[in-house]
């Protein structure tokens, strides 16, 4: 069965620290995996995806995810982090099952201080 | 840029009510998806949509929904008799193609029954 854990619901980090929010997937079929950024009151804007090219991807906004399949993660980093970087972050991963299905995880909400 | 548009941005309706929540995906999108979002909770996905039939669908998407393409550019979901659970926040999106395809997310409709 696909499923996905995000590590911490909250994670709070200072202005220009490093920004590394956590995702492990379970997946029987090699998955399509995605990081989403929501701010409040809005959609899902998507941040980067990995689709079996390169195992970093770069994404928007300086973020970046490397894929790793033996510790089955896909954790989230930025080296610098910006008080607009202060949203929701929801790691998701695709497969097909007939049908194309996407599995969302809890979700971290990412606190920037001052 | 294109994007995914939603209507209403918010809907309030009484508990057993009929709604239809309309999206209109990006126009040359081949395949269409409904999520919902609970307040504070994760992304959930409903149903996936691909010529003119459901591709796939959650536990969640029982006899109370449907979804219909009934035009060339609109893209609806139906709940035939909303419950209070009912509420969410419910997000369309559109892919180009399947196999991690990116997938584009409305602004969403925040639907209330009361």
């Amino acid at each position: 069965a696909q499923s996905v854990t995000q590590l911490g619901s909250h994670v709070s980090v200072s202005e220009g620290a490093l920004v590394l929010l956590r995702c492990n997937y379970s997946s029987s079929v090699p998955p399509y995996l995605f990081w989403y950024v929501q701010y409040p009151n809005q959609g899902l804007q998507l941040l980067l995806k990995y689709t079996s090219a390169a195992t970093l991807v770069k994404g928007i906004n300086g973020f970046e995810a490397e894929f790793k399949k033996s510790e089955t993660s896909f954790h989230l980093t930025k080296p610098s982090a910006h008080m607009s970087d202060a949203a929701e972050y929801f790691c998701a991963v695709a497969f097909r099952t007939g049908g194309f299905k996407t599995i969302f995880g809890a979700g971290t909400r990412l606190f920037v201080k001052a | 840029e294109p994007e995914v548009t939603q209507t209403p941005s918010h809907q309030v309706t009484q508990m057993g009510q009929e709604v239809i929540l309309r999206c209109v995906p990006i126009s040359n999108h081949l395949y269409f998806y409904w999520y919902r979002q609970i307040l504070g909770q994760k992304v959930e996905f409903l149903v996936s949509f691909y010529n003119n039939e459901i591709s796939e669908k959650s536990e969640i998407f029982d006899d109370q929904f449907s979804v219909e393409r009934p035009d060339g550019s609109n893209f609806t979901l139906k709940i035939r008799s909303t419950k209070l659970e009912d509420s969410a926040m419910y997000f369309c999106a559109s892919s180009e193609r399947d196999r991690g395809d990116t997938q584009y997310f409305g602004p969403g409709t925040r639907l209330t029954v009361l």
